[in-house]
Protein backbone atom coordinates (compact mmCIF):
# COMPACT_ATOMS: atom_id res chain seq x y z
CA UNK A 1 0.00 0.00 0.00
CA UNK A 2 0.62 3.78 -0.39
CA UNK A 3 3.45 4.76 2.40
CA UNK A 4 3.50 8.45 4.37
CA UNK A 5 5.89 9.76 6.47
CA UNK A 6 6.70 12.03 9.26
CA UNK A 7 8.79 13.37 10.68
CA UNK A 8 9.39 14.16 13.59
CA UNK A 9 7.71 11.26 15.49
CA UNK A 10 8.18 13.06 18.76
CA UNK A 11 9.40 16.86 20.01
CA UNK A 12 9.84 18.58 23.16
CA UNK A 13 9.88 22.09 22.83
CA UNK A 14 10.12 25.04 25.13
CA UNK A 15 6.67 27.39 24.78
CA UNK A 16 7.82 30.44 22.72
CA UNK A 17 9.67 28.39 19.92
CA UNK A 18 8.44 27.40 16.40
CA UNK A 19 8.31 23.53 15.24
CA UNK A 20 8.02 22.03 11.90
CA UNK A 21 6.72 18.44 10.98
CA UNK A 22 7.31 17.14 7.64
CA UNK A 23 4.80 14.71 5.96
CA UNK A 24 5.88 13.27 2.70
CA UNK A 25 4.43 10.45 0.57
CA UNK A 26 7.07 7.91 -0.32
CA UNK A 27 5.79 6.15 -3.09
CA UNK A 28 3.26 8.42 -5.23
CA UNK A 29 2.26 11.67 -5.52
CA UNK A 30 -0.07 13.50 -3.49
CA UNK A 31 -1.90 15.99 -4.89
CA UNK A 32 -4.11 16.99 -1.60
CA UNK A 33 -2.49 16.67 2.08
CA UNK A 34 -4.34 17.18 5.16
CA UNK A 35 -3.35 18.26 8.60
CA UNK A 36 -5.11 16.91 11.64
CA UNK A 37 -4.91 17.01 15.01
CA UNK A 38 -5.85 14.48 17.90
CA UNK A 39 -6.48 15.42 21.94
CA UNK A 40 -6.00 12.24 24.38
CA UNK A 41 -8.89 9.57 23.31
CA UNK A 42 -10.44 11.74 21.02
CA UNK A 43 -11.03 11.78 17.35
CA UNK A 44 -9.31 13.27 14.47
CA UNK A 45 -10.26 17.04 13.33
CA UNK A 46 -9.50 18.20 10.68
CA UNK A 47 -6.71 21.31 10.18
CA UNK A 48 -6.73 21.95 6.86
CA UNK A 49 -6.15 21.03 3.64
CA UNK A 50 -3.55 21.40 1.19
CA UNK A 51 -3.25 21.64 -2.11
CA UNK A 52 0.26 21.27 -4.12
CA UNK A 53 1.16 25.00 -5.12
CA UNK A 54 -1.28 26.42 -3.58
CA UNK A 55 -2.85 28.27 -0.36
CA UNK A 56 -3.98 25.50 2.14
CA UNK A 57 -7.57 25.83 3.21
CA UNK A 58 -8.08 26.16 6.99
CA UNK A 59 -11.01 24.55 8.29
CA UNK A 60 -13.08 27.21 11.28
CA UNK A 61 -11.75 28.03 14.38
CA UNK A 62 -8.05 26.73 13.02
CA UNK A 63 -5.57 30.01 13.45
CA UNK A 64 -3.66 29.68 9.65
CA UNK A 65 -0.71 32.32 10.64
CA UNK A 66 -0.36 30.01 14.14
CA UNK A 67 -0.05 26.31 11.72
CA UNK A 68 1.46 27.36 8.48
CA UNK A 69 1.16 25.06 5.74
CA UNK A 70 3.30 24.98 2.76
CA UNK A 71 2.93 22.18 0.37
CA UNK A 72 5.85 22.82 -2.06
CA UNK A 73 5.97 19.50 -4.16
CA UNK A 74 3.67 16.65 -4.84
CA UNK A 75 5.49 14.54 -2.16
CA UNK A 76 6.07 16.80 0.77
CA UNK A 77 3.80 19.17 2.76
CA UNK A 78 5.24 20.55 5.68
CA UNK A 79 3.15 22.02 9.17
CA UNK A 80 4.58 25.08 11.31
CA UNK A 81 3.61 25.52 14.87
CA UNK A 82 4.93 28.96 15.54
CA UNK A 83 5.02 30.27 18.96
CA UNK A 84 3.71 26.99 20.24
CA UNK A 85 1.97 26.92 23.89
CA UNK A 86 1.46 24.09 26.01
CA UNK A 87 -2.20 23.70 24.88
CA UNK A 88 -0.54 23.24 20.90
CA UNK A 89 0.53 19.94 22.45
CA UNK A 90 -1.25 17.11 20.79
CA UNK A 91 -0.94 14.55 17.96
CA UNK A 92 -0.61 15.80 14.65
CA UNK A 93 -1.56 13.61 11.86
CA UNK A 94 -1.20 14.08 8.30
CA UNK A 95 -2.52 12.08 5.39
CA UNK A 96 -2.11 12.20 1.47
CA UNK A 97 -4.92 11.43 -1.36
CA UNK A 98 -2.88 9.72 -4.29
CA UNK A 99 -2.86 12.10 -7.69
CA UNK A 100 -5.68 10.57 -9.96
CA UNK A 101 -7.46 9.03 -7.48
CA UNK A 102 -10.58 11.24 -6.83
CA UNK A 103 -13.51 8.64 -6.68
CA UNK A 104 -11.72 6.07 -4.15
CA UNK A 105 -10.27 9.08 -1.76
CA UNK A 106 -8.79 7.03 0.04
CA UNK A 107 -6.48 8.75 2.25
CA UNK A 108 -3.39 7.31 3.36
CA UNK A 109 -1.75 8.56 6.84
CA UNK A 110 1.46 9.33 8.58
CA UNK A 111 2.53 7.82 11.66
CA UNK A 112 1.93 10.84 13.41
CA UNK A 113 3.79 13.09 15.24
CA UNK A 114 3.65 13.71 18.96
CA UNK A 115 4.08 17.46 20.26
CA UNK A 116 4.72 18.15 24.06
CA UNK A 117 5.02 22.02 24.62
CA UNK A 118 6.42 23.39 28.06
CA UNK B 1 -25.68 17.15 14.20
CA UNK B 2 -23.15 13.90 13.96
CA UNK B 3 -22.30 13.08 10.57
CA UNK B 4 -20.47 10.02 11.62
CA UNK B 5 -22.02 7.99 14.74
CA UNK B 6 -20.10 5.22 16.86
CA UNK B 7 -22.13 4.64 19.60
CA UNK B 8 -19.85 2.08 21.23
CA UNK B 9 -17.40 3.52 23.28
CA UNK B 10 -16.00 -0.20 23.46
CA UNK B 11 -16.31 -3.46 22.80
CA UNK B 12 -14.60 -6.74 24.45
CA UNK B 13 -14.25 -10.26 21.87
CA UNK B 14 -12.72 -13.35 22.67
CA UNK B 15 -9.89 -14.52 20.70
CA UNK B 16 -11.29 -16.20 17.07
CA UNK B 17 -14.94 -14.80 17.58
CA UNK B 18 -16.08 -12.35 15.56
CA UNK B 19 -17.34 -8.85 15.90
CA UNK B 20 -19.03 -6.07 14.79
CA UNK B 21 -18.36 -2.50 15.04
CA UNK B 22 -21.56 -0.04 14.76
CA UNK B 23 -21.30 3.14 12.45
CA UNK B 24 -24.36 5.05 10.85
CA UNK B 25 -24.27 8.16 8.86
CA UNK B 26 -25.49 11.32 7.76
CA UNK B 27 -25.75 12.90 4.80
CA UNK B 28 -28.11 14.00 2.26
CA UNK B 29 -25.58 13.61 -0.59
CA UNK B 30 -26.39 10.52 -3.51
CA UNK B 31 -22.56 10.15 -3.61
CA UNK B 32 -20.17 9.14 -0.56
CA UNK B 33 -17.87 6.74 0.11
CA UNK B 34 -17.67 5.14 3.72
CA UNK B 35 -14.30 4.56 5.46
CA UNK B 36 -12.79 2.10 8.40
CA UNK B 37 -9.79 2.96 9.69
CA UNK B 38 -8.03 1.23 12.47
CA UNK B 39 -5.33 3.02 15.28
CA UNK B 40 -3.01 0.89 17.35
CA UNK B 41 -1.67 2.33 20.14
CA UNK B 42 1.36 3.36 17.97
CA UNK B 43 -0.95 5.74 16.67
CA UNK B 44 -0.85 5.50 13.10
CA UNK B 45 -4.17 5.59 11.39
CA UNK B 46 -4.45 2.21 9.46
CA UNK B 47 -6.57 2.06 6.06
CA UNK B 48 -8.78 -1.28 6.38
CA UNK B 49 -11.98 -0.96 4.03
CA UNK B 50 -13.85 1.08 1.84
CA UNK B 51 -17.57 1.34 0.48
CA UNK B 52 -18.74 3.63 -2.44
CA UNK B 53 -22.12 4.55 -1.84
CA UNK B 54 -22.95 3.09 -5.51
CA UNK B 55 -21.38 -0.16 -4.65
CA UNK B 56 -23.73 -2.83 -5.00
CA UNK B 57 -21.96 -5.38 -3.21
CA UNK B 58 -20.76 -5.26 0.53
CA UNK B 59 -17.03 -4.83 0.67
CA UNK B 60 -14.88 -6.97 1.60
CA UNK B 61 -10.92 -7.20 2.67
CA UNK B 62 -9.43 -10.54 4.00
CA UNK B 63 -11.19 -10.18 7.85
CA UNK B 64 -12.64 -7.30 7.41
CA UNK B 65 -16.09 -6.67 5.90
CA UNK B 66 -18.61 -4.04 5.63
CA UNK B 67 -22.10 -4.30 6.50
CA UNK B 68 -23.79 -1.66 4.47
CA UNK B 69 -27.52 -0.74 4.78
CA UNK B 70 -27.97 2.43 2.81
CA UNK B 71 -31.40 2.32 3.52
CA UNK B 72 -30.64 2.51 7.38
CA UNK B 73 -26.96 5.03 6.58
CA UNK B 74 -25.57 2.37 8.26
CA UNK B 75 -21.88 1.18 7.81
CA UNK B 76 -21.03 -1.61 10.30
CA UNK B 77 -17.63 -3.38 10.00
CA UNK B 78 -17.12 -7.16 11.04
CA UNK B 79 -13.90 -8.48 11.99
CA UNK B 80 -14.22 -12.28 11.68
CA UNK B 81 -11.69 -13.95 13.92
CA UNK B 82 -11.07 -11.90 15.89
CA UNK B 83 -6.83 -11.81 16.66
CA UNK B 84 -5.04 -10.27 19.69
CA UNK B 85 -3.67 -7.60 17.40
CA UNK B 86 -6.85 -6.31 16.50
CA UNK B 87 -7.15 -4.85 19.89
CA UNK B 88 -7.12 -1.02 18.80
CA UNK B 89 -9.31 2.13 18.54
CA UNK B 90 -11.39 1.88 14.78
CA UNK B 91 -12.79 4.72 13.28
CA UNK B 92 -15.48 5.28 11.02
CA UNK B 93 -15.35 7.87 8.37
CA UNK B 94 -17.06 9.65 5.25
CA UNK B 95 -16.29 11.45 2.22
CA UNK B 96 -19.21 13.37 0.99
CA UNK B 97 -18.91 14.57 -3.01
CA UNK B 98 -19.92 17.79 -2.14
CA UNK B 99 -17.44 18.24 0.83
CA UNK B 100 -14.35 16.32 -0.35
CA UNK B 101 -13.08 15.20 3.00
CA UNK B 102 -13.32 12.77 5.76
CA UNK B 103 -15.48 13.32 9.02
CA UNK B 104 -14.72 10.89 11.71
CA UNK B 105 -16.78 8.87 13.94
CA UNK B 106 -15.80 9.49 17.83
CA UNK B 107 -14.28 5.51 17.57
CA UNK B 108 -15.07 2.71 19.10
CA UNK B 109 -11.85 0.85 21.55
CA UNK B 110 -11.78 -3.11 20.64
CA UNK B 111 -9.97 -5.20 23.06
CA UNK B 112 -9.66 -8.80 21.69
CA UNK B 113 -8.94 -11.21 24.87
CA UNK B 114 -6.87 -15.07 24.77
Amino acid sequence: GAVVSQHPSWVICKSGTSVKIECRSLDFQATTMFWYRQFPKQSLMLMATSNEGSKATYEQGVEKDKFLINHASLTLSTLTVTSAHPEDSSFYICSARAAGSQFLDTQYFGPGTRLTVL
Amino acid sequence: AQKITQTQPGMFVQEKEAVTLDCTYDTSDQSYGLFWYKQPSSGEMIFLIYQGSYDEQNATEGRYSLNFQKARKSANLVISASQLGDSAMYFCAMREDSFQKLVFGTGTRLLVSP
